[in-house]
């Protein structure tokens, strides 16, 4: 099965400073790649995705790049503001399948 | 615009007991998904249904069972329960039909507690 590793597990920047968060995945079938934000205790929000035949997304801030050969795709928030601060989630998904492969998150804090 | 509809937002149950999860997804959606996320964990697919068919299982252990019925909302029961079994419990729905891109939303959760 598909097996998607997340880094870091904890990130602090500060305002105004980018973050980027990397995940790597194993199964070369995986063909869409989402990226979810969650607050404690709330539920996981999709923020951006990917689909294989594109190698970058942005919207406003947040941007996603996705290397297919070396089975890499990583998020860039830009210009962070506090409200950013959550936990995020990267997954993976084959295009046969419903099943979502979670990396194990990072939580990003950014400081005033 | 609707979202899925999960009940009960909370339940506290004794160990042993059985619990039972309801999830009403996104008018139209014909997928829905199951995740158990632990304190401090990432979401672990449990199951999923198309089409009101099983189409894909994770690990969802053996006392777990979950069906989706004709109006599409799909109930997990949990069995012989265990304090391991305390976790948020997602329920999420899509529309797949013939497309394979397609964005998954969740619900609120049902925050469950074993004592």
């Amino acid at each position: 099965g598909e097996n998607v590793e997340q880094h870091p597990s904890t990130l602090s920047v500060q305002e105004g400073d980018s973050a980027v968060i990397k995940c790597t995945y194993s199964d070369s079938a995986s063909n869409y790649f989402p990226w979810y934000k969650q607050e404690l205790g709330k539920r996981p929000q999709l923020i951006i995705d990917i689909r294989s035949n594109v190698g970058e997304k942005k919207d406003q801030r947040i941007a996603v790049t996705l290397n297919k050969t070396a089975k890499h795709f990583s998020l860039h928030i830009t210009e962070t503001q506090p409200e950013d601060s959550a936990v995020y989630f990267c997954a993976a998904r084959r295009y046969t399948g419903n099943q979502f492969y979670f990396g194990t998150g990072t939580s990003l804090t950014v400081i005033p | 615009a609707a979202g899925v509809i999960q009940s009960p937002r909370h339940l506290i149950k004794e160990k042993r007991e059985t619990a039972t999860l309801k999830c009403y997804p996104i008018p139209r959606h014909d997928t829905v998904y199951w995740y158990q996320q632990g304190p401090g964990q990432d979401p672990q697919f449990l199951i999923s249904f198309y089409e009101k068919m099983q189409s894909d299982k994770g690990s969802i252990p053996d006392r777990f069972s979950a069906q989706q019925f004709s109006d599409y909302h799909s109930e997990l029961n949990m069995s012989s329960l265990e304090l391991g079994d305390s976790a948020l419990y997602f329920c999420a729905s899509s529309l797949e039909g013939l497309a394979v891109y397609n964005e998954q939303f969740f619900g609120p959760g049902t925050r469950l507690t074993v004592l």
